[in-house]
């Protein structure tokens, strides 16, 4: 069984980076098929996709964080990462790691971690 | 505001039907693959529908889907109280290449 685990710290002051990692057990992101996601939802809002990295390590961002979101991978750890830079009180939300298959949509979630953007 | 429209909420009495609808575009719905996501916040995301109408292990059949040109709808039969919470649709939009979510519905049993 596939699980997913989010990690980082739970605040983080306004114009900082916000880095979080994902820990993937029971599969491996080096599996040729599958996208790694990172997915969020401020309180009180709706689930919003941030990006994803593939196999190869290419990317796709959402176009709005373009210029402050970068995904990363490391296969040894069987992990990947998010950092979002300058982040501000409206990038406070839960954060979830996923993972994503064609045409199997996002199959498998971490159970979400918050982060709170205060100084 | 979604490229993915959504009703804000839906309501039924339990047993009866309800429907969402997602409508989009040619070229997020109307190219790409359509699934399903059930949450409850607090709790973990999870696919209901994938590849327009195909359901997960584990998934009971009340639980169906179809996608007709640039919408896609969500049907739910035999509601249970056990049902409410939020659903949403979520598809890859092929112009901006980047994955959506339609807004989110929230379903009221």
């Amino acid at each position: 069984q596939v699980q997913l685990q989010e990690s980082g710290p739970g605040l983080v002051k306004p114009s900082q980076t916000l880095s979080l990692t994902c820990t993937v057990s029971g599969g491996s992101i080096s599996s040729g098929v599958y996208f790694w996601s990172w997915i969020r939802q401020p309180a009180g809002k709706g689930l919003e996709w941030l990006g994803r990295i593939y196999t190869s390590g290419s990317t796709n961002y959402k176009s709005s964080l373009k210029s402050r979101i970068t995904i990363s991978g490391d296969t040894s750890k069987n992990q990947f990462s998010l950092e979002l830079r300058s982040v501000t009180a409206a990038d406070t939300a839960v954060y979830f790691c996923a993972r994503f298959m064609e045409r199997r949509g996002l199959d498998y979630w971490g159970r979400g971690t918050l982060v709170t953007v205060s100084s | 505001q979604s490229v993915l429209t959504q009703p804000p909420s839906v309501s039924a009495a339990p047993g009866q039907k309800v429907t969402i609808s997602c409508s989009g575009t040619r070229a997020n719905i109307g190219s790409n693959y359509v699934s399903w996501y059930y949450h409850v916040p607090g709790t973990t995301p999870r696919v209901l529908i994938y590849d327009n109408n195909k359901r997960p292990s584990g998934i009971p059949d009340r639980f169906s889907a179809s996608k007709s040109a640039t919408s896609a709808t969500l049907a739910i039969t035999g509601l249970q109280t056990g049902d409410e919470g939020d659903y949403y649709c979520g598809t890859w939009d092929s112009s901006s290449r980047e994955w959506m979510f339609g807004g989110g519905t929230k379903l009221t049993v």
